[in-house]
């Protein structure tokens, strides 16, 4: 599978405490993106990173990517309840081909 | 400014039935992209136009799989005869050029009995 694969797979954690998710792709990307998918909605985007760039933020939000070891984060500080959700990351590749990722299911208890 | 629009939102037919699903993409946005979600397999893409032409379609299961783009505001998947490991819930969207990000619609969930 051309996949990225997410880490974890399920985190649960309290409200106020910050939830990290980890991904990793397999091939060379132009940019990757993150999305969340609340239940039985679409994807909504929230954070692009370009293969140029190391680090982003934007709000609560804090994503770094690492191309040489394939890999990026997303970082959600001060969770909240309303941030259960499920969240994807998805690359696109120089080969004009886009994957998403399996998914972090997160769940933040009020 | 209106999202992506999917229809319908839910659809439950007989094997053996054809199914259309529709999408209409952000007004001004040059490439569309039909995704299938299911427990098992997560989010495939099926296929991608980029101004109406299909660029990659080698997500599509099979011949009973069919996409078109008649023009930029429309979008059909079409699934012919249908079987019961179609049931998924499908997804369009579309982005308005390479460098941006994908807006979704909210889906259609197909069930097919």
């Amino acid at each position: 599978s051309q996949q990225g694969e997410e880490d974890p797979q399920a985190l649960s954690i309290q409200e106020g405490e910050n939830a990290t998710m980890n991904c990793s792709y397999k091939t060379s990307i132009n940019n990757l993106q993150w999305y969340r998918q609340n239940s039985g909605r679409g994807l909504v985007h929230l954070i692009l990173i370009r293969s140029n760039e190391r680090e982003k933020h934007s709000g609560r939000l804090r994503v770094t990517l690492d191309t040489s070891k394939k890999s990026s984060s997303l970082l959600i500080t001060a969770s909240r309840a309303a941030d259960t959700a499920s969240y994807f990351c998805a690359t696109d590749n120089t080969g004009n081909q886009f994957y998403f990722g399996t998914g972090t299911s997160l769940t933040v208890i009020p | 400014d209106a999202g992506v629009i999917q229809s319908p939102r839910h659809e439950v037919t007989e094997m053996g039935q054809e199914v259309t699903l529709r999408c209409k993409p952000i007004s001004g946005h040059n490439s569309l992209f039909w995704y299938r979600q299911t427990m098992m397999r997560g989010l495939e893409l099926l296929i991608y136009f980029n101004n109406n032409v299909p660029i990659d379609d080698s997500g599509m299961p099979e011949d009973r799989f069919s996409a078109k783009m008649p023009n930029a505001s429309f979008s059909t998947l079409k699934i012919q005869p249908s079987e019961p490991r179609d049931s998924a819930v499908y997804f369009c969207a579309s982005r308005l050029t390479g460098d941006q990000p994908q807006h979704f619609g909210d889906g259609t969930r197909l069930s097919i009995l």
